[in-house]
């Protein structure tokens, strides 16, 4: 148990629609990064926040957006979902990052389908 | 840029047999840390060791062991005895600023 939960476990939505996953991070820890895991590939990431300010964005599109909030939880919201954004959503939370001198926990995931 | 590589798609061993997961990464970074998760068929990612750039020692916990060697930048992966619940995808990760890179994964399968 890494004390990351994530809501909801599953998820069906049709394209164009938009999705809110949730985030609970582990108390205490300030960052939460989010990732995405396509089938049979290794995590993507996504961004990272640090004390509710975005610190970091991989290579996706503005309608990939997040909110940390100050109770340790966050979220991630797609807006005009598309077919390729079915994957699982991983959120990860460290004490800090430092470029690794912590360790990131990852919760259980959301698997989203786009149909 | 940075790049991990995990050239072994899938292994296949039967119980007890010894596993070596290998992993290849390139960086242009004095000041990194390397990672390996285990992904059972649950999801979730489970930590199994960080390592940071300059600490070269190889780590022994319990059954499985690391051998990082900066002059070949690799990162290896042994199972020893393996058992059927080390079947999993174990993913070998490497830090940048604000995130880790992950290679595309083993896919471990110990039979009985």
């Amino acid at each position: 148990e890494t004390g990351v939960t994530q809501s909801p476990t599953h998820l069906i939505k049709t394209r164009g629609q938009q999705v809110t996953l949730r985030c609970s991070s582990q108390s205490g820890h300030n960052t939460v990064s989010w990732y995405q895991q396509a089938l049979g590939q290794g995590p993507q990431f996504i961004f990272q926040y640090y004390r509710e300010e975005e610190n970091g964005r991989g290579n996706f599109p503005p309608r990939f957006s997040g909110l940390q909030f100050p109770n340790y939880s966050s979220e991630l919201n797609v807006n005009a979902l598309e077919l390729d954004d079915s994957a699982l959503y991983l959120c990860a939370s460290s004490l800090d990052w430092n470029g690794g001198e912590e360790t990131q926990y990852f919760g259980p995931g959301t698997r989203l389908l786009v149909l | 840029a940075q790049k991990v590589t995990q050239a072994q798609t899938e292994i296949s061993v039967v119980e007890k047999e010894d596993v070596t997961l290998d992993c290849v990464y390139e960086t242009r970074d004095t000041t990194y840390y390397l990672f390996w998760y285990k992904q059972p068929p649950s999801g979730e990612l489970v930590f199994l060791i960080r390592r940071n750039s300059f600490d070269e020692q190889n780590e022994i916990s319990g059954r499985y062991s690391w051998n990082f060697q900066k002059s070949t930048s690799s990162f290896n992966f042994t199972i020893t005895a393996s058992q059927v619940v080390d079947s999993a995808v174990y993913f070998c990760a490497l830090s940048g600023n604000n995130d880790m890179r992950f290679g595309a994964g083993t896919r471990l399968t110990v039979k009985p």
